[in-house]
């Protein structure tokens, strides 16, 4: 049962351009959205979040839309860079149990963006 | 860069031996996370910690066992590794909502 999905396993962008990575949840209990950029050989890194209470949330290049009619979120990256080229995973998390969050992640998706 | 480190990184082992990953952490985080990475699964928990002596099941914790005997290390222990435990294996740290994960570990179980 994947409660995260990412459907699209790739995507391809020119250099410039806006890139969107899109992320659909079943479960309606999450409360708390992630998104992860990972390169080869390298650990996740954290790039930003959102809360269920928001609609939107901005950090310079990129920007995370959360529709939870929908139980949808998208990760825009504006202008997309080289350095983007990455695998991204969306991830959710709802409550805490004994204080710790328990992430569920989506299969990711590899951005490339081209020159 | 959340102070983690991970040992080994990369190891190769034999069906049936006894592995163990190491997670370090040098910032005195109370949570700690142990996960898996494998092609078209994303990152699955494998166990948790909310403190030393303290940790949890996540979703695939079967054939694995933890331990935390101080706060600044995490151990993941395959008591009788299987070729399904190849992976990619993670650690991760935890402040407010996000976390924070170490450089991985690549273990091959032949």
């Amino acid at each position: 049962d994947q409660q995260v999905k990412q459907n699209s396993p790739s995507l391809s962008v020119q250099e410039g351009r806006i890139s969107i990575l899109n992320c659909d949840y079943t479960n309606s209990m999450f409360d708390y959205f992630l998104w992860y950029k990972k390169y080869p050989a390298e650990g996740p890194t954290f790039l930003i979040s959102i809360s269920s209470i928001k609609d939107k949330n901005e950090d310079g290049r990129f920007t995370v839309f959360l529709n939870k009619s929908a139980k949808h979120l998208s990760l825009h990256i504006v202008p997309s860079q080289p350095g983007d080229s990455a695998v991204y995973f969306c991830a959710a998390s709802w409550g805490r149990i004994q204080g710790a969050q328990k992430l569920v992640f989506g299969q990711g998706t590899r951005l490339t963006i081209n020159p | 860069d959340a102070g983690i480190t991970q040992s080994p990184r990369h190891k190769v082992t034999e069906t049936g031996t006894p592995v163990t990953l190491r997670c370090h952490q040098t910032e005195n985080h109370r949570y700690m996370y142990w996960y898996r990475q494998d092609p078209g699964h994303g990152l699955r928990l494998i166990h948790y910690s909310y403190g030393v002596k303290d940790t949890d099941k996540g979703e695939v914790s079967d054939g694995y066992s933890v331990s935390r005997s101080k706060t600044e290390d995490f151990l993941l222990t395959l008591e009788s590794a299987t070729s399904s435990q190849t992976s990619v294996y993670f650690c991760a740290i935890s402040t407010k909502n996000t976390q924070y994960f170490g450089p991985g570990t690549r273990l091959l179980v032949l």
